[in-house]
C-alpha cells in the first residue's frame, strides 16, 4: 500500500521568498512517481510538477522544484520567489508505475495551506 | 482545448435519494478517473477506468455508489440512498495513454446531501 504524509501546518512565506513544503512517503513499488498539485479556492487541481523513481535529476518547472531524496522517501516541494497568486491548498500525491505501462490511481497527502504575505 | 468537465457543478439532495454525477474527460484520453474530497481532506480514490479494461472499482466505499463509462468517453457516477456522509466534492481526471501522464482534473461536483 502506498502512504504520503504531509505533516506541516498551514505554511506562511513572504512575497519573493522561497519556501519549502515538506511530503514524504511509503511504499512498496520498486517503480512510482511522485506529483505536486496546487488546489487554490476555486476549487480546481493544478498539476505542477513530476518526478519519477528512477530519475537521477530533480525535477524542476519553472518556480517549481522537486527535492528528491530517494532514501529518506521525501519529496518536497521547493517554491522560488513566492508570489500571491501561490496562496493556496498543496497536494502530494504518487502512484505506482507498472510494466505494463497502464495508469492508476494516485494516492494523495492530506494537503499543505500556503498563505503568501504581501 | 476543453479541458474535463463535470456537471452539475452543485447538487443539493434529500438523504435517502439517488444522485448522478457527469464527467466528461479530455477528448482522447484513454483513463479515467473519479475521485472523492471531503472538506479539509485530501483526494480519496474511487473507481479508475482504463480503456476497454475491466474498471478498478477498489476504492468505491459501499455497493451503493457505482460508475459506468460508455463508449470510453462519459462516465457517470451514481450514488443510491446518499446519506449525509457522502456530501463532498467529487472530481473525475483523465490522463492520456499509458506511462506516467499526469491526470487532468475537473471542476468537481460539490454534493449536499441534507
Amino acid at each position: 500500500a502506498q502512504k504520503i504524509t504531509q505533516t506541516q501546518p498551514g505554511m506562511f512565506v513572504q512575497e519573493k521568498e522561497a519556501v519549502t513544503l515538506d511530503c514524504t512517503y511509503d511504499t512498496s513499488d520498486q517503480s512510482y512517481g511522485l506529483f505536486w498539485y496546487k488546489q487554490p479556492s476555486s476549487g480546481e487541481m493544478i498539476f505542477l510538477i513530476y518526478q519519477g523513481s528512477y530519475d537521477e535529476q530533480n525535477a524542476t518547472e519553472g518556480r517549481y522544484s522537486l527535492n528528491f531524496q530517494k532514501a529518506r522517501k521525501s519529496a518536497n516541494l521547493v517554491i522560488s520567489a513566492s508570489q500571491l497568486g501561490d496562496s493556496a491548498m498543496y497536494f502530494c500525491a504518487m502512484r505506482e508505475i507498472v510494466r505494463t505501462g497502464a495508469n492508476s490511481k494516485l494516492t494523495f497527502g492530506k494537503g499543505i495551506t500556503l498563505s503568501v504575505r504581501p | 482545448g476543453a479541458g474535463v468537465s463535470q456537471s452539475p457543478s452543485n447538487k443539493v439532495t434529500e438523504k435517502g435519494k439517488d444522485v448522478e454525477l457527469r464527467c466528461d474527460p479530455i477528448s482522447g484520453h484513454t483513463a479515467l478517473y473519479w475521485y472523492r474530497q471531503s472538506l479539509g481532506q485530501g483526494l480519496e480514490f474511487l473507481i479508475y477506468f482504463q480503456g476497454n479494461s475491466a474498471p478498478d472499482k477498489s476504492g468505491l466505499p459501499s455497493d451503493r455508489f457505482s460508475a459506468e463509462r460508455t463508449g470510453g468517453s462519459v462516465s457517470t457516477l451514481t450514488i443510491q440512498r446518499t446519506q449525509q456522509e457522502d456530501s463532498a466534492v467529487y472530481l473525475c481526471a483523465s490522463s492520456s495513454g499509458t506511462g506516467v501522464y499526469e491526470q487532468y482534473f475537473g471542476p468537481g461536483t460539490r454534493l449536499t446531501v441534507t
